[in-house]
C-alpha cells in the first residue's frame, strides 16, 4: 500500500502552459517532501523539496504548494517547456528514517511544442 | 566526482541464477539505499545503510541481500533470481541528517534487470 498517492498518471500540456501534479499522504510524521524529475534511461534527480513549516517554495519555474491540514502537496510547473517532458515523482520521508523515501507512483508529463 | 555509479547497466538472468549489482559513490556519503522501479508503482525501497557495517530492510527486501563493508560501496545480491525481480534498480546516497548538510539523495543511472 503506497503511503504517498500521486495524480494524475500522465499529463499533456502545451508549451507555455502550467503543469500541476498532486500528492497526498497519510503519515503525519513525514517532515520532508521532495520532488524528483526523471528523464528516460536516467536516475531520478532532486528538483525541489519542502518541509512542513512552510506553505510554498519556489525555485525558478517550479513551485511546491504544501497544505499540512489536508496532508497534500503539489508541484506547479509554470511556463512549461518541451525540455520539462519527463516523469515526476513526489516523495516523503521522516528525518528519523533518513534514506527511506516513500515515493508516489509518478506522473509522466509531455509538453507539446 | 563521478557521483553514484552502478554496474552493470543491463543484465539478463535465468530463473534461479544469482548475481550482484554493484553500487559505488565517491561523495563520502554515510547513507546509501537500493530502490526498485516498476511501472505504476514508483520507486520502492529494498535495503538501506546508515554507515559501514550497518544495514536494514526497506519495504520490499525479500530475495535480496546487502552488506556495507566500506563507505563507498553498497552491493545488492540477488540470491535466486525470479521473474518477479525483473525491474530497474537504482542505488542512491546522501549525507546523514546529523551532519547538518542539505540532504539531497543522489541517484545512480540504474541497472535494468530481466529475469527469464
Amino acid at each position: 500500500q503506497q503511503q504517498v498517492k500521486q495524480s494524475p498518471q500522465s499529463l499533456i500540456v502545451q508549451k507555455g502552459g502550467i503543469s500541476i501534479i498532486n500528492c497526498a499522504y497519510e503519515n503525519t510524521a513525514f517532515d520532508y517532501f521532495p520532488w524528483y524529475q526523471q528523464f528516460p534511461g536516467k536516475g531520478p534527480a532532486l528538483l525541489i523539496a519542502i518541509r512542513p513549516d512552510v506553505s510554498e517554495k519556489k525555485e525558478g519555474r517550479f513551485t511546491i504548494s504544501f497544505n499540512k491540514s489536508a496532508k497534500q502537496f503539489s508541484l506547479h510547473i509554470m511556463d512549461s517547456q518541451p525540455g520539462d517532458s519527463a516523469t515526476y515523482f513526489c516523495a516523503a520521508m521522516t528525518t528519523d528514517s533518513w534514506g527511506k523515501l516513500q515515493f508516489g507512483a509518478g506522473t509522466q508529463v509531455v509538453v507539446t511544442p | 566526482n563521478a557521483g553514484v555509479t552502478q554496474t552493470p547497466k543491463f543484465q539478463v538472468l535465468k530463473t534461479g541464477q544469482s548475481m550482484t549489482l554493484q553500487c559505488a559513490q565517491d561523495m563520502n556519503h554515510e547513507y546509501m539505499s537500493w530502490y526498485r522501479q516498476d511501472p505504476g508503482m514508483g520507486l520502492r525501497l529494498i535495503h538501506y545503510s546508515v554507515g559501514a557495517g550497518i544495514t536494514d530492510q526497506g519495504e520490499v527486501p525479500n530475495g535480496y541481500n546487502v552488506s556495507r563493508s566500506t563507505t563507498e560501496d553498497f552491493p545488492l545480491r540477488l540470491l535466486s533470481a525470479a521473474p518477479s525481480q525483473t525491474s530497474v534498480y537504482f542505488c542512491a546516497s546522501s549525507y546523514s541528517p546529523l551532519e547538518g548538510l542539505y540532504n539531497e539523495q543522489f541517484f545512480g543511472p540504474g541497472t535494468r534487470l530481466t529475469v527469464l
